[in-house]
C-alpha cells in the first residue's frame, strides 16, 4: 500500500525559505505527477503546483515566482521550497500523488488520490 | 474568491439526500474533469470522485458524481453523522494553467 510521509520545518520568520520532503513509501514516484497542496487556517485549499519523474512542472501562476517543486526518483521523494515567506504563507501543507498525468500544460485528468498528512508551517517574526 | 463556486453551507437529517453544486465557466469544468474530496475535521482531504463520476475502491456507492457543462454536483444518499465534514470541487483551468478547488462546503447532518 503506498503511502505518502512529510516532513520540513513548522516555524519560520519573514523573508525565510520553506523547505517541505514528501517521501513515497511502498510505491514508485514515476508515472503520476506530484503535488503540494496548502489550506490556510479555517480556509480553503490552494493548489501550489505538480512535478512529474520527467521534470516536467506546473505551477500555480500566482506563486509561480516563489515555489520550486523537484523530484527525486532516486529516494522517490519530492520536495517544495517556497521563498520570501510572510503571515499569509502560515497553513498546513499537503503533498499528494495526481494528477495522474497532463498533456504538455492541460491536465484534463486533475485529481488526487494520495495524500500525506500535513504539516503546520507557521511564519511569525 | 474561488475560481469554483460552491455553497459555505448544506445541511440534511440522517438517512436523507444532499447534493453539493460546483459552479465554473467553460475553461474549468466545461472542458475537463472535476474530482471531489471530502475533509473530516483535523484530518488530509480524501479523494471521493474522479473524472466526474467515477469512485476509487472503497468509497460507497451512497457517493455519486455529476456534471453538466459548465457545473457539477456531488450527491450523497443515506446520510450519515460521519458524513459531516467539509467537501471540495476541483478541476484543471486551462486559461489559468493551473488546477483550481471550490471553497468548500461545510455539510450538517442534523
Amino acid at each position: 500500500q503506498v503511502q505518502l510521509q512529510q516532513w520540513g520545518a513548522g516555524l519560520l520568520k519573514p523573508s525565510e525559505t520553506l523547505s517541505l520532503t514528501c517521501a513515497v513509501y511502498g510505491g514508485s514516484s514515476s508515472g503520476y505527477y506530484w503535488s503540494w497542496i496548502r489550506q490556510p487556517p479555517g480556509k480553503g485549499l490552494e493548489w501550489l503546483g505538480e512535478m512529474n519523474h520527467r521534470g516536467n512542472t506546473n505551477y500555480n501562476p500566482s506563486l509561480k515566482s516563489r515555489v520550486t517543486i523537484s523530484v527525486d526518483t532516486s529516494k522517490t521523494q519530492f520536495s517544495l521550497k517556497l521563498n520570501s515567506v510572510t503571515a499569509a504563507d502560515t497553513a498546513v501543507y499537503y503533498c499528494a500523488r495526481g494528477p495522474p498525468y497532463c498533456v504538455g500544460d492541460v491536465c484534463s485528468f486533475w485529481y488526487f488520490d494520495l495524500w500525506g498528512r500535513g504539516t503546520l508551517v507557521t511564519v511569525s517574526s | 474568491q474561488s475560481v469554483l463556486t460552491q455553497p459555505p453551507s448544506v445541511s440534511a437529517a440522517p438517512g436523507q439526500m444532499v447534493t453539493i453544486s460546483c459552479s465554473g465557466s467553460s475553461s474549468n469544468i466545461g472542458n475537463n474533469y472535476v474530482s471531489w474530496y471530502q475533509q473530516l475535521p483535523g484530518t488530509a482531504p480524501k479523494l471521493l470522485i474522479y473524472e466526474n463520476k467515477k469512485r476509487p475502491s472503497g468509497i460507497p456507492d451512497r457517493f455519486s458524481g455529476s456534471k453538466s457543462g459548465t457545473s457539477a454536483t456531488l450527491g450523497i444518499t443515506g446520510l450519515q453523522t460521519g458524513d459531516e465534514a467539509d467537501y471540495y470541487c476541483g478541476t484543471w483551468d486551462s486559461s489559468l494553467s493551473a488546477g483550481v478547488f471550490g471553497g468548500g462546503t461545510k455539510l450538517t447532518v442534523l
